[in-house]
């Protein structure tokens, strides 16, 4: 069955630092997607990043990179430079292949960036 | 701004109760999905919409039902209401055909109901 799993409940990082936000999954399929997802305080969901199953190269986007290794189905995040601005909560998500075309979230990491 | 609108932004309501959620996707978005934040489920997918048709269904309570309309909004209908339906419920909307796996989800800002 298809499985998030983010181990981290809460992680601490200083400004200007880099931090990794752990993110493993379990799925039978060949093809699917990896995404992570920002949740700030406010509550809204902002897509930070995708990583295909078959794309060669890790994705990045500004101060966010995705460490992908399939073998070990994990695919976790990287934010360099860490800014006040990206305390929040972290979702890494999967898309489902096949006939449903769900995606699932894992529980989540809480982000804090100290001054 | 993701483009995605919700309304209403917050709605408190009775239990036993009935209330409509209402979503606007991003302009040429075909689909729509809808999620269910609670602190104890975390963010579960409730069911999925593409140009009118249902297209995949997760954790949906009967209670609950959803459609989509010609010019692409959608609703979804919660009735029965229970205390434990108190969540933060999000839309999304996607640009690319239901075909592929990778399409990117934009949310909405989410709509907080609490039933009383």
């Amino acid at each position: 069955a298809q499985k998030i799993t983010q181990t981290q409940p809460g992680m601490f990082v200083q400004e200007k630092e880099a931090v990794t936000l752990d993110c493993t999954y379990d799925t039978s399929d060949q093809s699917y997607g990896l995404f992570w997802y920002k949740q700030p305080s406010s509550g809204e969901m902002i897509f930070l990043i995708y990583q295909g199953s078959y794309d060669e190269q890790n994705a990045t986007e500004g101060r966010y990179s995705l460490n992908f290794q399939k073998a070990r189905k994990s695919a976790n995040l990287v934010i360099s430079a860490s800014q006040l601005g990206d305390s929040a909560m972290y979702f890494c998500a999967m898309r489902e292949g096949g006939g449903g075309f769900k995606t699932i979230f894992g529980a989540g990491t809480r982000l804090f960036v100290k001054a | 701004d993701s483009g995605v609108t919700q309304t209403p932004k917050h709605l408190i309501t009775a239990t036993g109760q009935r209330v409509t959620l209402r979503c606007s996707p991003r302009s040429g978005d075909l689909s729509v999905y809808w999620y269910q934040q609670s602190l104890d489920q975390g963010l579960q997918f409730l069911i999925q919409y593409y140009n009118g048709e249902e297209r995949a269904k997760g954790n949906i309570l009967e209670r609950f039902s959803a459609q989509q309309f010609p010019d692409l909004h959608s609703e979804l209908n919660l009735s029965s209401l229970e205390l434990g339906d108190s969540a933060l419920y999000f839309c999304a909307s996607s640009d690319v055909l239901a075909g592929l796996r990778t399409d990117t989800q934009y949310f909405g800002p989410g709509t907080r109901l609490t039933v009383l």
